[in-house]
């Protein structure tokens, strides 16, 4: 079984420019959620989707980011116009489907690290 | 709200000794999991295990132990032996069950550094 996969795994964007981070989930899992790690920290919660639902973007920041979970395809996580501060590593993870999404162990993907210059 | 501190930052210690990386945690809820987390050099996330608050009973895994306590309400972790590929950060971290469900609250994380 493949793990959750995400890519790109290295990502580098200009100042302005818009980035876009997939994650790809366990098969069989419908829960995503995803985490920022800013360099020499701990992972920050962002936003938590089902399938064509948010279910919790209590994390995310209010401008510039956004995230979705098609039907069909991988989820993305947007960025637009990009600043420095946006630089850390992203983190996918999944879970299985079940009445709540903590009630299952959240299995991460190997991130996506994004150097804005 | 839901908080989960590791005190130490960083642990270093010589190979084959013992070591022990505390994770003290805050919630509200009746009902949570704990976590541990290895993010080695490489940089991914590597699960350890997972814990529900209804279930206070040890664990050990090889050279890996937990000790979950809610009197304290602390989840240690314990390398016994430890080895040159333990070197990695550990994190800690909390999930409820209701007040927040999905969403896991990490620790900072301990830098754990074995020497040869």
């Amino acid at each position: 079984n493949a793990g959750v996969m995400q890519n790109p795994r290295h990502l580098v964007r200009r100042r302005g420019q818009e980035a876009r981070l997939r994650c790809s989930p366990m098969k069989g899992h419908s829960h995503v959620y995803w985490y920022r790690q800013l360099p020499e920290e701990g992972l920050k919660f962002m936003v938590y989707l089902q399938k064509e639902n948010i279910i919790d973007e209590s994390g995310m920041p209010k401008e510039r980011f956004s995230a979705e979970f098609p039907k069909e395809g991988p989820s993305i996580l947007r960025i637009q116009q990009v600043v420095r501060g946006d630089s850390a590593a992203y983190f996918c993870a999944s879970s299985p489907p079940g009445t709540s999404g903590s009630t299952d162990t959240q299995y991460f993907g190997p991130g996506t690290r994004l150097t804005v210059l | 709200a839901q908080k989960v501190t590791q005190a130490q930052t960083e642990i270093s210690v010589v190979e084959k000794e013992d070591v022990t990386l505390d994770c003290v945690y805050e919630t509200r809820d009746t009902t949570y999991y704990l976590f541990w987390y290895k993010q080695p050099p490489s940089g991914e996330l590597v699960f350890l295990i997972r814990r529900n608050s209804f279930d206070e009973q040890n664990e050990i895994s090889g050279r890996y132990s937990w000790n979950f306590q809610k009197s304290t309400s602390s989840f240690n972790f314990t390398i016994t032996a430890s080895q040159v590929v333990d070197s990695a950060v550990y994190f800690c971290a909390l999930s409820e069950g209701y007040t927040n469900a999905g969403k896991s609250t990490f620790g900072d994380g301990t830098t754990l550094t074995v020497k040869p």
